[in-house]
């Protein structure tokens, strides 16, 4: 079945250092792929997604490429922000998973002032 | 566009009683919606995909005469959770589907916290 992995957290930085949180996949074909992030006490927003291979998702600073031949989509962002902690999930949507989303277990990104 | 809400945010119950959780989308029709339960600091769980006009599917594991969903229209479902003991005690998130350039997405509502005492 498919499967989502992710770094485990909390994932602790400094305002402005450079962030990646890793994500791998397992799937048969091609998901779709995506970033949710959950701020305290919220639900879930999505932050990013690609559909397809060598896709490159970006919203807010965040980026992730689709990289079909490592099975990856990790995200990136150059400068993070206070405002950035929170947790965040890969996911991904096969392509004959009747529409239903496979969550990686979360990261929690905790940024310093 | 592509609003979910959902009511209560929080609900506080004795233990024994029933809570029914609304999810709405407020912009636009969903056929389906998804309910999750997510423990804290953990992922999400998928508990059921609620379709408009038929029954619910539930995932393995989940007892479907405990977490009732109705799919009335298409811009509600609701979970009602019967008989609630502590150990139902959790956030309980909806999503609903819509199409969004080319694909279905899912979009979440903010979650309700539900405590069993």
């Amino acid at each position: 079945g498919n499967s989502v992995t992710q770094m485990e957290g909390p994932v602790t930085l400094s305002e402005e250092a450079f962030l990646t949180i890793n994500c791998t996949y397992t799937a048969t074909g091609y998901p779709s792929l995506f970033w949710y992030v959950q701020y305290p006490g919220e639900g879930l927003q999505l932050l990013l997604k690609a559909t397809k291979a060598d896709d490159k998702g970006s919203n807010k600073g965040f980026e992730a490429t689709y990289r079909k031949e490592t099975t990856s989509f990790h995200l990136e962002k150059g400068s993070v922000q206070v405002s950035d902690s929170a947790v965040y999930f890969c996911a991904l949507r096969g392509n004959n998973a009747g529409n239903m989303l496979t969550f990686g277990g979360g990261t929690r990104l905790m940024v310093k002032p | 566009g592509a609003v979910v809400s959902q009511h209560p945010s929080r609900v506080i119950c004795k233990s024994g009683t029933s809570v029914k959780i609304e999810c709405r989308s407020l912009d636009f029709q969903a056929t389906t919606m998804f309910w999750y339960r997510q423990f804290p600091k953990q992922s999400l769980m998928l508990m059921a995909t609620s379709n408009e006009g038929s029954k619910a599917t539930y995932e393995q594991g989940v007892e479907k005469d405990k977490f009732l969903i109705n799919h009335a229209s298409l811009t509600l479902s609701t979970l009602t959770v019967t008989s609630a003991h502590p150990e139902d005690s959790s956030f309980y998130i909806c999503s609903a589907e819509y199409l969004a350039g080319g694909i279905n997405e899912q979009f979440f509502g903010p979650g309700t916290r539900l405590t069993v005492l």
